[in-house]
């Protein structure tokens, strides 16, 4: 079974630029979750779709960020224009209905906002 | 006050030795706890889970619950330098569909 898949692996980008980043769930699993990691800190929870529909974004920093999840499949989350401090390792993690605290992660995404 | 704490580390322990983890929340309601293991540039991988006050016992490692004290730790017996990685405490919250994170203990398994 093929676990959760992100790309690109790393990004390295200038201020103001615009980043789309894109991950693929596990097959059937409903649940899909964005996180973030800046350096030192904890890993934060930026938000939550069941298949297409977006449960809970509150953690999401601020317009700047768009995520969307068409059709119930793949993800992607899109920074414009990206700043300094978007700079982390972004994760997403997919689980399924029901054993929602159970999350598989992908290996992440580097971005780094130059 | 966070939500989730962990104590960053790191803690260094030798090998054979019984490393313990700690792990306190904020939300008298949370009824769940995980830890997650991740090894240094990998994701975060799930490990043990508990939701009854008490032990629960997974091979070499112990989660230890205690919900009148918000406090949840893991122990690794016999701990080997494969087990260095940073270890994550996770509570769900917002109705459980959100999982909030601690900052992560780092464990190192000195040879």
């Amino acid at each position: 079974e093929a676990g959760v898949t992100q790309f690109p692996s790393h990004s390295v980008i200038e201020k103001g630029q615009t980043v789309t980043l894109r991950c693929d769930p596990i097959s059937g699993h409903d649940n899909l979750y964005w996180y973030r990691r800046v350096m030192g800190k904890e890993i934060k929870f930026l938000l939550h779709f069941v298949k297409e529909s977006k449960q809970d974004e509150s953690g999401m920093p601020n317009n700047r960020f768009l995520a969307e999840r068409t059709g119930g499949t793949y993800s992607t989350l899109k920074v414009q224009p990206a700043e300094l401090e978007d700079s982390g390792v972004y994760f997403c993690a997919s689980s399924q209905v029901g054993g929602g605290e159970k999350l598989f992660f992908g290996s992440g995404t580097q971005l780094s906002v130059l | 006050q966070k939500e989730v704490e962990q104590n960053s580390g790191p803690l260094s322990v030798p090998e054979g030795a019984i490393a313990s983890l700690n792990c306190t929340y904020s939300d008298r309601v949370s009824q769940s706890f995980f830890w997650y293991r991740q090894y240094s540039g990998k994701s975060p991988e799930l490990i043990m889970s508990i939701y009854s006050n008490g032990d629960k016992e997974d091979g070499r490692f112990t989660a230890q619950l205690n919900k009148a004290s918000q406090y949840v730790s893991l122990l690794i017996r016999d701990s080997q330098p494969s087990d260095s990685a940073t270890y994550l405490c996770a509570v769900p919250s917002g109705g459980y569909q959100k999982v909030t994170f601690g900052t992560g203990t780092k464990l190192q398994v000195i040879p």
